[in-house]
């Protein structure tokens, strides 16, 4: 059975650099795509960045600056890196495992249980 | 990026159907294959359609997908109140090169 649990901080202040890793368990790393996705408070789901089987990343482009996906196959888990954080950063993150294979052909299954991160003084 | 347009509510009686819309454009649904997500109260969301119509092992064919053109639909039959939750569209854009999910749509069981 494919788990995917996220950790890191639930609390990070403004402008610091929120960090959050998904470790996967039951699953090889390679030969999928991975994906970190955010609902904020009240709102509807948010893709915002993948890592690729290929190596290729891609980010949703209004946080494209501030934003680092990368993935550790030896310790089977993957990561998210967003920089100069706001109260707008709020939001429950999740992780997702992707088995189409790109070209247009992408879906998320499974996905983490989500991790709550507040962005506050 | 776009976002794909889905309705912001739909509701029917226990035992009836409800379909939910998800329009978009050539360069996301219109070129790409779409898939449809439930997200229940206090659980991660799960998926229910990929590939426009496929389901994954464990979804009951209560749940169908379609796609015509640059629109896609998800239809449930059969409608439980375990189905109350909100449900989302996604694929991918190809003119961003980024994933974009749907407005999202509440499904209400009378």
């Amino acid at each position: 059975q494919v788990q995917l649990q996220e950790s890191g901080p639930g609390l990070v202040k403004p402008s610091e650099t929120l960090s959050l890793t998904c470790l996967v368990s039951g699953s090889s790393i390679s030969g999928y795509n991975w994906h970190w996705i955010r609902q904020s408070p009240g709102k509807g789901l948010e893709w915002i960045a993948s890592i690729f089987d290929n190596g290729r990343t891609y980010y949703i482009p209004s946080l494209k600056s501030r934003i680092t996906i990368s993935v550790d196959t030896a310790k089977h888990q993957f990561s998210l890196n967003l920089s100069y954080v706001t109260a707008a950063d709020t939001a429950v993150y999740y992780c997702a495992r992707d088995p189409g294979g790109g070209g247009g052909r992408n879906w998320f299954d499974p996905w983490g249980q989500g991790i709550l991160v507040t962005v506050s003084s | 990026q776009s976002v794909l347009t889905q309705p912001p509510s739909v509701s029917a009686a226990p035992g009836q159907k409800v379909t939910i819309s998800c329009s978009g454009s050539r360069s996301d649904i219109g070129n790409n294959y779409g898939s449809w997500y439930q997200h229940l109260p206090g659980t991660a969301p799960k998926l229910l359609i990929y590939d426009n119509y496929k389901r994954p092992s464990g979804i009951p064919d209560r749940f169908s997908g379609s796609k015509s053109g640059t629109s896609a639909t998800l239809a449930i039959t059969g409608l439980q109140t375990g189905d109350e939750g909100d449900y989302y569209c996604g694929t991918w854009d190809s003119s961003v090169s980024a994933y974009v999910f749907g407005t999202g749509t509440k499904v209400t069981v009378l």
